[in-house]
């Protein structure tokens, strides 16, 4: 089966509205990452967060590695928020992350 | 620094065709990978490199793919004979030390296969 799945697959908000995305993985982990991809664009990383909590603004990242998951926090959306969220995470299996299947976030005027 | 660079950043093919991808890893990084993203998927790991070596090349299907790395700066990915299935968006991205987990990359190249 996959070993990092994302939840919710898309989502729509009003600008203002916050966000909460989630990422579980199946398998051990030595870091976890969150990127964010405009439509047509290269992916520009968030976090690099292995565990705990990291703050960036109106964005909140918190890994828990005893319940395989972690989130992303958008609060105060706005429009420019619009695009894809991806997690990844290594496994200690070398140098490759292994990425989700992405979020698709859509913010409304 | 210049980002990661890649080229063409689209292309469109016949099936059977073949098509070549380029990639110019950020100066001084010795870690390049290529992934294939599907359109609303996330990217898969196709190959990665340190330096001129091949680190893992397990899921390149190696029947039609290949990629190279000669002097461990730039990289090529190409696919002889494309099929509609490898209608996908291709990243290159690049870190500074095999092992480092922040990656870079490229804008990618989208292709379509017709």
């Amino acid at each position: 089966g996959q070993q990092v799945q994302q939840s919710p697959a898309s989502l729509v908000l009003q600008e203002g509205e916050n966000a909460e995305l989630q990422c579980n993985f199946s398998t051990s982990l030595n870091s976890m990452q969150w990127f964010y991809q405009r439509p047509g664009g290269s992916l520009v990383s968030l976090f690099y967060n292995p565990s705990g909590t990291k703050h960036s603004g109106r964005l909140t990242s918190t890994t828990v590695i005893k319940e395989r998951r972690s989130s992303l926090h958008i609060s105060s959306s706005q429009t420019t928020d619009s695009g894809t969220y991806l997690c990844a995470l290594n496994n200690n299996a070398g140098a490759k992350l292994t990425f989700g299947g992405g979020t698709r976030l859509t913010v409304r005027p | 620094e210049a980002g990661v660079t890649q080229s063409p950043r689209y292309a469109v093919l016949q099936e059977g065709q073949a098509v070549s991808f380029w990639c110019d890893p950020i100066s001084g990084h010795d870690t390049l990978y290529w992934y294939q993203q599907p359109r609303d998927q996330g990217p898969q790991l196709l190959v990665y490199f340190r330096d001129e070596a091949v680190i893992d090349n397990s899921q390149l299907p190696s029947d039609r793919f290949s990629a190279v790395r000669p002097k461990g700066t730039n990289s090529t990915l190409k696919i002889q004979s494309a099929k509609q299935g490898d209608t996908a968006t291709y990243l290159c991205a690049s870190s500074r030390r095999l092992g480092q987990n922040t990656l870079y990359f490229g804008a990618g190249t989208r292709l379509s296969v017709l």
